[in-house]
Parts: structure tokens; C-alpha cells; sequence
């Protein structure tokens, strides 16, 4: 069975950082594309980072570029997101996701995490 | 701000028929296969319509999804009150080189 948990959110304070993580199981991580979704409270879904299963290719939405960092590391089935310079607009529930396979016609995200909540509040 | 435009809701009595609109670009819908998710209140999202028309095994048959040039449809029909849900339109889109989600629809059964 496909799993993806999602860890590490929690409060904190504007400016700071945080690191999430998704763990997978049940399938094989490393031939994966991976994203991470946010979703603010009562507000929309929100697209924030794509890596490649090898890591080569990343994109990230405009609103996170050169704050957030996404990572894999396919030896431990892990996905990461690196949260720096956090602001209260981040604040929201954050989701692994998977790609259902690779190249074009693949991009139905097929299994997501429960989330994790993040809050930035001074 | 969104650039995916969906209503913000829709109702329908049960059994009733009811469609979802999502409008687009030539750099999204218009290039690319357009995902449907549907959205409990306090869940995940999950996987409704994918490649613009195909419905992943579990979903049932009432759920259908239409695309034409730079918009795209999902269509309920037989609404039950088991679909009372936030769904939103996705699609990759070329110039943003980003994954862009629509900006959601309320379905509301009454």
C-alpha cells in the first residue's frame, strides 16, 4: 500500500525556518516525481515544488523561490522541504504528493500525505 | 491568485446534475492533460479525473471530466450528498513551468 507521511511542522516564529519531511512506502521512491502542496487555512490548494526522481530537475513556484529548498534522499525514501525566512502567509498545511509516472501525460497526482501544519506567529 | 478560474460553488438537489467549469490559457489547458481533485473538509485531497477524462479506479462512473481548447468540465450527475466536497482543477502550465491549481468549487447538495 502507498504511503506518504508527512512530519515536522509546527509553530514557528516569522523569520525562522523549518524542515519538513514526507516518508514513502510501498512503492519505489527513487522512480517517482515528487511535489510538496500547501494549503492555507480556508483558502485553496496551492503548488509550491517539483523534484525529479533523480533530483536533477526541481521547479518552485514564484511565491517560495529562493526561501524554500525541496530534496529527496531515495536511499532513505524521504522528501524534504527546506522552509527558510517563514512568514505569516505560510502558514498552512503542507502535503507530499506524487506524480503518477514520468513525462507529460503523468502529472495526475495520484497518492498524497495527510499534511503537517505549519504556523508562523511571533 | 490563481490562473485556473473556477465558480466558487455550485449546488444541486440530490440526483441532480451539476458541472464545475475551469478556465485557462494556451500555456496550461490549452498544452496540457487537466486533473480534477476533490476535497473533504479536514481530509487530503484526492485524485478524481486524470488526463482530462480517465477516472482512477474507486471513482465512480457519476464523475466525468471534458476539456475543450482552453477550458475543461467536470460533471456530476446523480449528486449525492457524499459529494459535498471542495473540487479543483490542475494542470501544468508552460510559462509558469509550474503546476497551477484552480481556484476551487464549493459543491454543495441541498
Amino acid at each position: 500500500e502507498v504511503q506518504l507521511v508527512e512530519s515536522g511542522g509546527g509553530l514557528v516564529q516569522p523569520g525562522g525556518s523549518l524542515r519538513l519531511s514526507c516518508a514513502a512506502s510501498g512503492f519505489t521512491f527513487s522512480s517517482y516525481i515528487m511535489n510538496w502542496v500547501r494549503q492555507a487555512p480556508g483558502k485553496g490548494l496551492e503548488w509550491l515544488s517539483y523534484i525529479s526522481s533523480s533530483s536533477k530537475t526541481i521547479y518552485s513556484a514564484d511565491s517560495v523561490k529562493g526561501r524554500f529548498t525541496i530534496s529527496r534522499d531515495n536511499a532513505k525514501n524521504s522528501l524534504y522541504l527546506q522552509m527558510n525566512s517563514l512568514r505569516d502567509d505560510d502558514t498552512a498545511v503542507y502535503y507530499c504528493a506524487r506524480f503518477s509516472g514520468s513525462g507529460t501525460s503523468y502529472r495526475d497526482l495520484d497518492y498524497w500525505g495527510q499534511g503537517t501544519l505549519v504556523i508562523v506567529s511571533s | 491568485q490563481s490562473v485556473l478560474t473556477q465558480p466558487p460553488s455550485v449546488s444541486g438537489t440530490p440526483g441532480q446534475r451539476v458541472t464545475i467549469s475551469c478556465s485557462g490559457s494556451s500555456s496550461n489547458i490549452g498544452s496540457d492533460y487537466v486533473y480534477w481533485y476533490q476535497q473533504v473538509p479536514g481530509a487530503a485531497p484526492k485524485l478524481l479525473i486524470y488526463r482530462s477524462n480517465q477516472r482512477p479506479s474507486g471513482v465512480p462512473d457519476r464523475f466525468s471530466g471534458s476539456k475543450s481548447a482552453t477550458s475543461a468540465s467536470l460533471a456530476i450527475r446523480g449528486l449525492r450528498s457524499e459529494d459535498e466536497a471542495d473540487y479543483y482543477c490542475a494542470t501544468w502550465d508552460d510559462s509558469l513551468s509550474a503546476y497551477v491549481f484552480g481556484t476551487g468549487t464549493r459543491v454543495t447538495v441541498l
